[in-house]
Order: C-alpha cells, then structure tokens, then sequence
C-alpha cells in the first residue's frame, strides 16, 4: 500500500532564509508525488508535481522540490522565504493507475519577520 | 481555471439530521472525491467517484453515502448527523490519469450540535 510521511508537524524559518518541509513516501511502483499548499480556510492548491525525469521540479510560487529515488524523499524547498509562505503543506502520492492521492498530515510552516 | 464549488461554507446542523453537502466542477473531470479534514490526521478519503453514477469507498465510509447522478456534481449525504462528524469537508476533482492532479474547493466547516 503506498504512504506518505512528513515526519516535522511545525517548521519555523526566518524571512529571507532557505526553507524545505520535509516528506517521504512509499509505493510499490514508480512513484507520482505531489505537493499542495493550503491557506486559512482555503481548500489545498496545488504547487508542483513530479512525474519522471528532472529530479528537480519548479512550481508555483517560488517552490521547487527533489525527488531522492534512494532515499524515497522528496522534500520541498524555496530559496528565500516569505511571510506570505506561512501556511500547512501537503505532500500527497499515487503508484499506478487512476487512483485517489494518498495525503500526509500535513507541515505547519511559519516564516517570521 | 479549474473551479470546484462547495455549496456552504459553514454549516451548523443538529445530530440525527439528514445532511446534504454538494459539491460541483467546471472542467468535465471524470473523478471526484469526498474528504474530510481533522486536526493532527490530516485529510481521509471518504468516497470518490471515476464516472456518473459510480462510487467507490475509501478510507472512512461508514455514517456517510454519496450520489452522482451527473458528471459535474457529486454529493455528500450524512443519513443520520452525529456530533463526532463535526469536521472540515473538502471535495475534490481531476481528469483520469496517474499524473493528474486533484484539485479542490474551499471547503465546508459542518458543526452538529
């Protein structure tokens, strides 16, 4: 059965730093990974995907994130973060086939000023 | 854009009511999902839809039931409230396809009192 982990529950950075939330995942196949962020009382929008190829992905809003195919990770990260960041973050995963995205719990990140 | 529209977004209702959370999309998207969003558990998949008239459990089922009787709308059915489905509910929708990416609406804050 595929999973996902975000082992950090809260994330704190300072504004200007590099920030990256973590995740890992398990599948028993080529894995289709997903990040969404989402808002006070917003639903989850959507950031970036990795698929195959690059593992190096650009997204919305700054973000990118690396797929570690031997670590079965891929964390998300953003240069220079903003106050504007602050949010929960989702990683989410899918295997084959035209399943439902299995979601982790979720990484509070705050950016402060 | 992909527009997912929630009918309400907070709703207070009383236990043992029969409660009716909709649920329509712009974009012709085959799939549809039903999830709810608890604090420290992050989103769990109650029921998803591949096609009009389909319907698949997922995660948490029980107490819930859903009706697709078009392809653009998908409904969330409560049959008898209780105070332990007090939750947010988000609903989700994407075109067929190992890549595709969910997207979602704002969500429904439901209180049973």
């Amino acid at each position: 059965a595929q999973s996902v982990a975000q082992p950090e529950d809260q994330v704190n950075v300072a504004e200007g730093n590099p920030l990256t939330v973590k995740c890992t995942y398990s599948v028993s196949g080529n894995p289709y990974l997903f990040w969404y962020v989402q808002y006070p009382n917003r639903g989850l929008q959507f950031l970036l995907k990795y698929i195959t190829g690059d593992n190096l992905v650009k997204g919305s809003y700054g973000f990118e994130a690396e797929f570690n195919k031997s670590q079965t990770s891929f964390h998300l990260k953003k240069p220079s973060a903003l106050v504007s960041d602050s949010a929960l973050y989702f990683c989410a995963v899918r295997d084959i086939g035209n399943t439902p995205l299995v979601f982790g719990k979720g990484t509070r990140l705050s950016v402060i000023a | 854009d992909v527009k997912v529209t929630q009918s309400s977004r907070y709703l207070v209702k009383r236990t043992g009511e029969k409660v009716f959370l909709e649920c329509v999309q712009d974009m012709d998207h085959e799939n549809m999902f039903w999830y709810r969003q608890d604090p420290g558990l992050g989103l769990r998949l109650i029921y998803f839809s591949y096609d009009v008239k389909m319907k698949e459990k997922g995660d948490i089922p029980e107490g819930y039931s859903v009706s697709r009787e078009k392809k653009e709308r998908f409904s969330l059915i409560l049959e008898s409230a209780s105070t332990n489905q007090t939750s947010m509910y988000l609903c989700a929708s994407s075109r067929q396809g190992t890549s595709q990416p969910q997207h979602f609406g704002d969500g429904t804050r439901l209180s049973i009192l």
